[in-house]
């Protein structure tokens, strides 16, 4: 396709149990970004990958939150140990290259239930 | 500690008026600020840049008017239009890094005819 794709669409786990979620940013995209989206707040950027390297990842709120990008293009967001705070939508989004537009486009995300 | 603030959750508006969202900002260093959209269900787009060395920018129906002295910029809609339903947020990075961009709460627009 010819967006940012995100898988899947919606993730409902049980507390402690391991999770995966998967982003496949637009061809050509070198940058992704991984954002998280609580209820009535706005997306809070967690980790910015410029190729297969993670170039800031201050965003990630604790050690249970990891993100790969191998090959410099799909980027998997994994989470150890769930807690029920953890529940949210998760954005992925890419850009052409660390530019200065700030244009992002996003995925459509992925919504995470911990019960 | 919240840097750009959108302090309106919701503004209803009859089509045809105009839509003015706020934003607020607290870092002197941001010097990109954008507006982006985002209807249910789907991921936010975008939809309005201004740089700080400009104080307004506009597309179409689409106006962002930046005031750094009193770290403010504001979105106008005019004429709004159904369609223009959904939820606004502000955002704002600065432009000597990687698109870190820091984002408002957002506010809900709802334009009714």
């Amino acid at each position: 396709g010819a967006g940012v794709s995100q898988t899947p669409s919606n993730k409902v786990t049980e507390k402690g149990k391991y999770v995966e979620l998967r982003c496949d940013p637009i061809s050509g995209h070198t940058a992704l970004y991984w954002y998280r989206q609580s209820l009535g707040q706005g997306p809070e950027f967690l980790i910015y990958f410029q190729g297969t390297g993670a170039a800031d990842d201050s965003g990630l709120p604790n050690d249970r939150f990891f993100a790969v990008r191998p090959e410099g293009s799909v980027s998997t967001l994994k989470i150890q140990r769930t807690e029920r705070g953890d529940s949210a939508v998760y954005l992925c989004a890419s850009s052409l290259t660390a530019g200065i537009t700030g244009e992002l486009f996003f995925g459509e995300g992925s919504r995470l239930t911990v019960l | 500690d919240q840097q750009v603030k959108q302090n309106s959750p919701s503004l209803s508006v009859q089509e045809g008026r105009i839509s003015i969202l706020n934003c607020d900002y607290t870092n002197s260093m941001f010097d990109y600020f954008l507006w982006y959209k985002k209807y249910p269900a789907e991921g936010p787009t975008f939809l309005i840049s201004i740089s700080s060395i400009k104080d307004k920018n506009e597309d179409g129906r689409f106006t962002v008017f930046l005031n750094k002295s009193a770290k403010h910029l504001s979105l106008h809609i005019v004429p709004s239009q159904p369609g223009d339903s959904a939820v606004y947020f502000c955002a704002a990075y600065f432009s000597g890094g990687y698109n870190k961009l820091i984002f408002g709460a957002g506010t809900r627009l709802a334009v009714h005819p």
